[in-house]
């Protein structure tokens, strides 16, 4: 069990839907990432938040959007949904640091129809 | 800015063979590099970790990996595969950009055992 806990398991919507899902960070853990992981495009590393902030961003699209609340927990907001959107969410945090290691959620699947 | 490559997205070995998984990276000095599996319907594990300290890492379920400066290699290595070992690999690097870190992901390698 790696501490990081996301909702949902799976959702599935429509295109041009709003989705939002859910992150809550190991203990102790300041920093929470977001990725994309597809079969075309691999584990794409969407944005990272500290503390609160936004930190670092990769390559999200404008349809998405993230936040990270004063309890640490972050969601990750996804609108006007296309079918290529479908994919798997992961939330991963970590300690601040190059050499720390970060630790993953089991991600949301995304089916969209 | 790092980068990582893993040669091969696909690896098949026998059970009991020896694994090598390969990673080479491009980054400024110091790189540090990680080595994360992903079972089927889970998120990705930390197996192991290089931070300079030796450059041979140990790591869980009887992985290694060897920090190669002069080849910017950091292979993984089992010496016998089980069938538990089929799973995805990723080699990781960690980047500081503007504002923080970042850890950047290879393609993956999808490891086959066969009985």
């Amino acid at each position: 069990d790696s501490g990081v806990t996301q909702t949902p398991k799976h959702l599935i919507t429509a295109t041009g839907q709003r989705v939002t899902l859910r992150c809550s960070p190991r203990s102790g853990d300041l920093s929470v990432y977001w990725y994309q992981q597809s079969l075309d495009q691999g584990l794409q590393f969407l944005i990272q938040y500290y503390n609160g902030e936004e930190r670092a961003k990769g390559n999200i699209l404008e349809r998405f959007s993230a936040q990270q609340f004063p309890d640490l927990h972050s969601e990750l907001n996804l609108s006007s949904l296309e079918l290529g959107d479908s994919a798997l969410y992961f939330c991963a945090s970590g300690r601040d640091g190059a050499n720390s290691p970060l630790h993953f959620g089991n991600g949301t699947r995304l089916t969209v129809t | 800015a790092q980068s990582v490559t893993q040669l091969g997205s696909h690896v098949s070995v026998s059970e009991g063979a020896l694994v090598l998984l390969r990673c080479n990276y491009s980054s400024s000095v110091p790189p540090y590099l990680f080595w994360y599996v992903q079972y089927p319907n889970q998120g990705l594990q930390l197996l192991l970790k290089y931070t300079s300290a030796a450059t041979l890492v140990k790591g869980i379920n009887g992985f290694e990996a060897e920090f190669k400066k002069s080849e910017t290699s950091f292979h993984l290595t089992k010496p016998s595969a089980h069938m538990s070992d089929a799973a995805e690999y990723f080699c990781a690097v960690s980047d500081r950009g503007t504002g923080g870190f970042k850890t950047i992901f290879g393609a993956g390698t999808r490891l086959f055992v066969k009985a």
